[in-house]
């Protein structure tokens, strides 16, 4: 089954110890992305990448690092967790850029930062 | 950063009856796309619209780009209690990587 998967799905931590957040698709899409939601104010993207070992920053890419070693997988990482960080996550990918091609999301990521 | 208005915030309504809504921006865009968030899932991309006055419809649901280019429109009929979740909008100003998200539309459908 074609599908984005994150992992863990719920996550509660405490300020300023490390996380990685786990992002795989099965699609070959070159395109992955991580958005975050938070009420009021919708998905906002955090970063991107359009190939392997490319990545670029989103709209608000302060606090967090990604890499793209491999094409299926998009790991992203809180090296110091903050509270403001808490929020729900979810990973994308598509085939290519996501203006004219169906992007994917995941089921999503409930982080909790204490 | 730049960020897509919708409105209503929020939509209680009865089965069966139509539902409106839209997407603002000031800026001038050259795509428009619609998406739904079912509770406790990723969204789905309903439809993308690429031209300006374009209408475009997938079932009971049809959506139109503004012709201002800086708003656009969905409209669901007959709506069912399958219907509920969170509506957004995303659009871009050109072919770029990066989609810009509206602040979302909660639908709740009551029988």
């Amino acid at each position: 089954e074609a599908q984005v998967t994150q992992n863990p799905r719920y996550l509660i931590t405490v300020t300023g110890k490390k996380l990685t957040v786990t992002c795989s698709q099965n699609m070959n899409h070159e395109y992955m992305s991580w958005y975050r939601q938070d009420p009021g104010l919708g998905l906002r993207q955090i970063y991107y990448s359009m190939n392997v070992e490319v990545t670029d920053k989103g709209d608000v890419p302060e606090g967090y690092k990604v890499s793209r070693k491999e094409k299926r997988n998009f790991p992203l990482i809180l090296e110091s967790p903050s509270p403001n960080q808490t929020s729900l996550y979810f990973c994308a990918s598509s085939l290519g850029g996501p203006t004219y091609n169906e992007q994917f999301f995941g089921p999503g990521t409930r982080l909790t930062v204490l | 950063g730049q960020q897509l208005n919708q409105s209503p915030q929020s939509m209680f309504i009865q089965e069966g009856e139509d539902v409106s809504m839209n997407c603002t921006s000031s800026s001038i865009f050259n795509t428009w796309l619609w998406y739904k968030q079912d509770p406790g899932e990723g969204p789905v991309l309903l439809i993308a619209l690429y031209k300006a006055g374009e209408l475009t419809s997938n079932g009971r649901l049809t959506a139109q780009f503004g012709i201002t280019r800086k708003d656009s429109f969905l409209n669901i009929s007959a709506s069912i209690p399958s219907d509920v979740g969170i509506y957004f909008c995303a659009s871009s100003k050109v072919i770029t990587d990066k989609l810009i998200f509206g602040t979302g539309t909660r639908l709740q459908v009551f029988p």
